[in-house]
């Protein structure tokens, strides 16, 4: 069973307005929470991440908010740039033991239209 | 080169070869990783080494072997593999594997993997 998840595969968003991205989780051991981004023949690269004592982390046109009594956080951008289509990946930190983990979701593939 | 590497970018092979796909960072990094990526799901980790160090397996088959030389070299060896197998393999490095260093993982290009 998907510990992260992310019910929406696709997002289409005119230039200039915001883009919400969504990811819900399952595991309250979750510490940490972070967004990668993906361009097409490239590996995903870091953006955004949030400590789970926190319920917003802003990052100039980025900012992550994080409900922990719905297990759910978001990834807002405004205002949105053609240059920010790409799929982005939610992700969370398993902290602990032998081995540290990021945990991912499957992806939302967002289109910023001209 | 700058980054993480990953060789070949592509690559298609029958269910009887033995082939092995190779990782390399120039970063500095203490950990590395590989990850597995199949059609609509999520990135899934398969192995962990840090200081060349495997610590991790994540319940891989064994027609996967990884082997790590030094900290900057990362392999996958890959025999009698199956159809199912077919994905996109991405290999990551990270500073270390104590948070927060782990975070923030950097990933190479990927190998397309087809089994035919």
């Amino acid at each position: 069973d998907q510990q992260v998840k992310q019910n929406s595969p696709s997002l289409s968003v005119q230039e200039g307005r915001i883009s919400i991205l969504n990811c819900d989780y399952t595991n309250s051991m979750f510490d940490y929470f972070l967004w990668y981004k993906k361009y097409p023949a490239e590996g995903p690269t870091f953006l955004i991440s949030i400590s789970s004592i926190k319920d917003k982390n802003e990052d100039g046109r980025f900012t992550v908010f994080l409900n922990k009594s719905a297990k759910h956080l978001s990834l807002h951008i405004v205002p949105s740039q053609p240059g920010d289509s790409a799929v982005y990946f939610c992700a969370a930190s398993l902290y602990g033991g032998a081995t540290n983990k990021l945990i991912f979701g499957t992806g939302t593939l967002l289109a910023v239209q001209p | 080169e700058t980054g993480v590497t990953q060789t070949p970018r592509h690559l298609v092979m029958g269910m009887t070869n033995k082939k092995s796909l190779k990782c390399e960072q120039h970063l500095g990094h203490n950990a590395m990783y590989w990850y597995k990526q199949s059609a609509k799901k999520p990135l899934e980790l398969m192995f962990v080494y840090n200081f060349k160090e495997q610590t991790e397996n994540n319940s891989v088959p064994s027609r996967f072997s990884p082997e790590c030389p030094n900290s900057s070299h990362l392999f996958l060896h890959l025999h009698t593999l199956q159809p199912e197998d077919s994905a996109l393999y991405l290999c990551a490095s990270s500073q270390g594997q104590q948070a927060p260093d782990f975070y923030e993982q950097y990933f190479g290009p990927g190998t397309r993997l087809t089994v035919t």
